[in-house]
Protein backbone atom coordinates (compact mmCIF):
# COMPACT_ATOMS: atom_id res chain seq x y z
CA UNK A 1 0.00 0.00 0.00
CA UNK A 2 1.85 3.53 -1.03
CA UNK A 3 2.07 5.78 1.91
CA UNK A 4 2.75 9.67 1.38
CA UNK A 5 4.34 11.70 4.12
CA UNK A 6 5.04 15.00 4.13
CA UNK A 7 7.34 16.78 6.61
CA UNK A 8 6.91 19.12 8.39
CA UNK A 9 3.33 18.87 9.06
CA UNK A 10 3.62 22.71 10.15
CA UNK A 11 5.91 25.47 8.70
CA UNK A 12 5.98 29.17 9.85
CA UNK A 13 8.46 31.91 8.00
CA UNK A 14 8.61 35.73 7.54
CA UNK A 15 7.39 37.20 4.50
CA UNK A 16 10.36 37.21 2.06
CA UNK A 17 12.19 34.23 3.03
CA UNK A 18 12.70 31.07 0.42
CA UNK A 19 11.12 27.70 1.75
CA UNK A 20 11.08 23.80 0.76
CA UNK A 21 8.28 21.58 1.43
CA UNK A 22 9.18 17.71 1.59
CA UNK A 23 7.20 14.81 0.89
CA UNK A 24 8.16 10.87 0.25
CA UNK A 25 6.43 8.17 -0.89
CA UNK A 26 7.31 4.60 -0.18
CA UNK A 27 6.42 2.73 -3.51
CA UNK A 28 8.14 4.53 -6.48
CA UNK A 29 6.37 3.07 -8.72
CA UNK A 30 4.65 5.98 -9.38
CA UNK A 31 2.71 7.61 -12.79
CA UNK A 32 2.41 11.00 -11.68
CA UNK A 33 2.91 13.61 -8.79
CA UNK A 34 1.11 16.48 -8.15
CA UNK A 35 1.21 19.12 -5.67
CA UNK A 36 -1.61 21.11 -4.28
CA UNK A 37 -2.96 24.30 -2.14
CA UNK A 38 -5.73 24.21 -0.11
CA UNK A 39 -7.15 26.95 1.23
CA UNK A 40 -9.09 26.72 4.63
CA UNK A 41 -12.42 25.20 4.61
CA UNK A 42 -12.01 25.07 0.65
CA UNK A 43 -11.18 22.80 -2.39
CA UNK A 44 -7.77 21.86 -3.88
CA UNK A 45 -6.10 23.95 -6.37
CA UNK A 46 -3.63 22.48 -8.49
CA UNK A 47 -0.16 23.55 -8.91
CA UNK A 48 2.38 21.28 -10.13
CA UNK A 49 2.30 18.36 -11.98
CA UNK A 50 5.42 16.14 -12.58
CA UNK A 51 5.16 12.81 -14.89
CA UNK A 52 6.78 9.79 -13.48
CA UNK A 53 9.89 10.76 -16.29
CA UNK A 54 10.39 14.35 -15.63
CA UNK A 55 12.40 15.57 -12.47
CA UNK A 56 10.74 19.04 -12.06
CA UNK A 57 8.40 20.90 -12.67
CA UNK A 58 8.14 24.96 -12.63
CA UNK A 59 5.63 27.64 -12.37
CA UNK A 60 5.87 31.31 -10.93
CA UNK A 61 7.94 31.00 -7.87
CA UNK A 62 7.04 27.33 -7.35
CA UNK A 63 9.59 24.71 -8.32
CA UNK A 64 8.45 21.04 -8.20
CA UNK A 65 11.60 18.35 -8.01
CA UNK A 66 10.51 14.45 -8.21
CA UNK A 67 13.40 11.52 -7.42
CA UNK A 68 11.68 8.82 -8.30
CA UNK A 69 14.28 6.22 -7.07
CA UNK A 70 14.43 7.24 -3.48
CA UNK A 71 10.72 8.51 -3.54
CA UNK A 72 10.93 12.25 -2.77
CA UNK A 73 9.82 15.19 -3.86
CA UNK A 74 10.51 18.67 -2.71
CA UNK A 75 8.06 21.71 -3.66
CA UNK A 76 10.43 25.18 -3.36
CA UNK A 77 8.57 28.41 -3.03
CA UNK A 78 11.02 31.17 -3.48
CA UNK A 79 10.35 34.81 -1.96
CA UNK A 80 7.38 33.97 -0.05
CA UNK A 81 4.19 36.05 0.94
CA UNK A 82 1.57 36.00 3.14
CA UNK A 83 -0.93 35.20 0.33
CA UNK A 84 1.03 31.61 0.01
CA UNK A 85 -0.21 30.86 3.56
CA UNK A 86 -2.30 27.82 3.00
CA UNK A 87 -1.97 23.63 3.77
CA UNK A 88 0.34 22.23 0.69
CA UNK A 89 -0.68 18.22 -0.24
CA UNK A 90 1.19 15.84 -2.36
CA UNK A 91 -0.50 12.88 -4.16
CA UNK A 92 1.35 10.60 -5.75
CA UNK A 93 -1.07 8.12 -8.51
CA UNK A 94 -0.32 4.63 -9.28
CA UNK A 95 -1.52 3.02 -11.86
CA UNK A 96 -0.93 -0.41 -11.93
CA UNK A 97 -2.77 -2.93 -13.72
CA UNK A 98 -6.24 -2.94 -15.86
CA UNK A 99 -9.84 -3.44 -13.93
CA UNK A 100 -10.43 -2.78 -10.49
CA UNK A 101 -7.78 -1.15 -8.31
CA UNK A 102 -5.93 0.42 -11.44
CA UNK A 103 -6.11 3.55 -9.84
CA UNK A 104 -4.42 4.48 -6.70
CA UNK A 105 -4.34 8.41 -6.19
CA UNK A 106 -2.59 9.01 -2.62
CA UNK A 107 -2.47 12.01 -0.75
CA UNK A 108 -0.38 12.99 2.25
CA UNK A 109 -1.54 15.08 5.24
CA UNK A 110 -0.30 17.97 4.24
CA UNK A 111 2.07 21.09 5.46
CA UNK A 112 0.21 23.88 6.85
CA UNK A 113 2.63 27.11 6.08
CA UNK A 114 2.15 30.18 7.24
CA UNK A 115 4.14 33.27 5.67
CA UNK A 116 4.30 35.82 8.72
CA UNK A 117 3.96 39.79 7.02
CA UNK B 1 -13.33 29.46 -8.41
CA UNK B 2 -12.47 26.57 -10.78
CA UNK B 3 -15.82 26.16 -12.22
CA UNK B 4 -16.42 23.01 -10.47
CA UNK B 5 -19.79 22.93 -7.93
CA UNK B 6 -20.55 21.23 -5.34
CA UNK B 7 -24.38 21.50 -3.47
CA UNK B 8 -25.31 21.99 -0.80
CA UNK B 9 -22.15 22.94 0.64
CA UNK B 10 -22.96 22.21 4.05
CA UNK B 11 -25.55 19.50 5.23
CA UNK B 12 -26.27 18.48 8.93
CA UNK B 13 -28.32 15.04 9.23
CA UNK B 14 -28.90 12.59 12.05
CA UNK B 15 -27.47 9.28 12.46
CA UNK B 16 -29.64 6.61 10.08
CA UNK B 17 -30.49 9.32 7.60
CA UNK B 18 -29.51 8.73 4.14
CA UNK B 19 -28.32 12.02 2.12
CA UNK B 20 -27.37 13.06 -1.11
CA UNK B 21 -24.63 15.60 -2.60
CA UNK B 22 -24.20 16.51 -6.29
CA UNK B 23 -21.23 17.95 -8.47
CA UNK B 24 -21.46 19.90 -11.43
CA UNK B 25 -18.47 19.38 -13.57
CA UNK B 26 -16.82 21.80 -15.78
CA UNK B 27 -18.93 21.43 -18.83
CA UNK B 28 -16.18 19.73 -21.23
CA UNK B 29 -14.72 17.68 -18.53
CA UNK B 30 -14.88 13.66 -19.01
CA UNK B 31 -13.99 12.74 -15.77
CA UNK B 32 -15.14 13.22 -12.73
CA UNK B 33 -13.83 12.13 -9.32
CA UNK B 34 -15.13 11.89 -5.76
CA UNK B 35 -12.32 12.41 -2.42
CA UNK B 36 -13.70 12.16 1.01
CA UNK B 37 -11.35 14.32 3.31
CA UNK B 38 -11.54 14.16 7.39
CA UNK B 39 -9.51 16.99 9.86
CA UNK B 40 -6.09 17.34 9.67
CA UNK B 41 -6.00 14.58 7.02
CA UNK B 42 -5.41 14.89 3.44
CA UNK B 43 -8.64 13.66 0.70
CA UNK B 44 -8.72 10.07 -0.01
CA UNK B 45 -9.91 8.67 -3.29
CA UNK B 46 -13.44 7.07 -3.53
CA UNK B 47 -14.27 6.81 -7.30
CA UNK B 48 -14.03 8.31 -10.44
CA UNK B 49 -16.26 8.28 -13.60
CA UNK B 50 -14.96 8.46 -17.03
CA UNK B 51 -18.24 10.11 -19.05
CA UNK B 52 -21.28 8.08 -17.52
CA UNK B 53 -19.26 4.86 -16.52
CA UNK B 54 -17.87 4.22 -13.14
CA UNK B 55 -14.81 2.84 -13.78
CA UNK B 56 -12.93 2.73 -10.10
CA UNK B 57 -14.13 2.44 -6.56
CA UNK B 58 -12.15 2.24 -3.48
CA UNK B 59 -12.21 -0.35 -0.95
CA UNK B 60 -13.46 3.09 1.30
CA UNK B 61 -16.64 2.89 -0.77
CA UNK B 62 -18.87 0.58 1.66
CA UNK B 63 -22.52 -0.68 0.08
CA UNK B 64 -23.79 2.38 1.69
CA UNK B 65 -22.66 4.92 -0.76
CA UNK B 66 -23.51 4.69 -4.27
CA UNK B 67 -22.61 7.53 -6.84
CA UNK B 68 -23.72 8.06 -10.49
CA UNK B 69 -23.08 10.09 -13.30
CA UNK B 70 -26.26 9.43 -15.65
CA UNK B 71 -25.61 11.56 -18.47
CA UNK B 72 -22.45 11.54 -18.17
CA UNK B 73 -22.51 15.64 -17.07
CA UNK B 74 -23.74 15.91 -13.38
CA UNK B 75 -22.49 13.86 -10.89
CA UNK B 76 -24.23 12.36 -7.67
CA UNK B 77 -22.85 10.68 -4.05
CA UNK B 78 -25.80 9.08 -2.03
CA UNK B 79 -25.17 7.87 1.27
CA UNK B 80 -27.54 5.66 3.11
CA UNK B 81 -27.84 5.02 7.12
CA UNK B 82 -25.39 8.08 7.78
CA UNK B 83 -23.17 7.00 10.41
CA UNK B 84 -21.56 9.49 12.45
CA UNK B 85 -18.14 8.27 11.25
CA UNK B 86 -19.07 9.24 7.22
CA UNK B 87 -18.97 12.94 9.06
CA UNK B 88 -16.21 14.60 6.64
CA UNK B 89 -16.23 16.98 3.61
CA UNK B 90 -16.66 15.44 0.73
CA UNK B 91 -14.69 16.71 -2.31
CA UNK B 92 -15.95 16.34 -6.52
CA UNK B 93 -13.40 16.99 -9.11
CA UNK B 94 -12.93 16.89 -12.73
CA UNK B 95 -10.40 16.48 -15.50
CA UNK B 96 -10.47 16.84 -19.17
CA UNK B 97 -10.31 13.02 -19.27
CA UNK B 98 -9.06 12.87 -22.88
CA UNK B 99 -6.38 9.79 -23.43
CA UNK B 100 -3.91 9.20 -20.19
CA UNK B 101 -4.64 9.80 -16.71
CA UNK B 102 -1.98 12.53 -16.45
CA UNK B 103 -4.76 15.29 -16.92
CA UNK B 104 -4.86 18.07 -14.22
CA UNK B 105 -8.02 17.80 -11.55
CA UNK B 106 -10.24 20.80 -10.54
CA UNK B 107 -11.51 21.02 -7.29
CA UNK B 108 -15.20 22.16 -6.05
CA UNK B 109 -15.13 23.72 -2.93
CA UNK B 110 -16.88 20.53 -1.08
CA UNK B 111 -19.63 19.42 0.98
CA UNK B 112 -18.78 19.52 4.57
CA UNK B 113 -21.29 16.73 6.34
CA UNK B 114 -21.69 16.64 9.91
CA UNK B 115 -24.22 13.12 11.25
CA UNK B 116 -24.97 13.98 14.73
Amino acid sequence: KQEVTQIPAALSVPEGENLVLNCSFTDSAIYNLQWFRQDPGKGLTSLLLIQSSQREQTSGRLNASLDKSSGRSTLYIAASQPGDSATYLCAVLLVKYSGAGSYQLTFGKGTKLSVIP
Amino acid sequence: DTGVSQDPRHKITKRGQNVTFRCDPISEHNRLYWYRQTLGQGPEFLTYFQNEAQLEKSRLLSDRFSAERPKGSFSTLEIQRTEQGDSAMYLCASSLGQGKLTDTQYFGPGTRLTVL
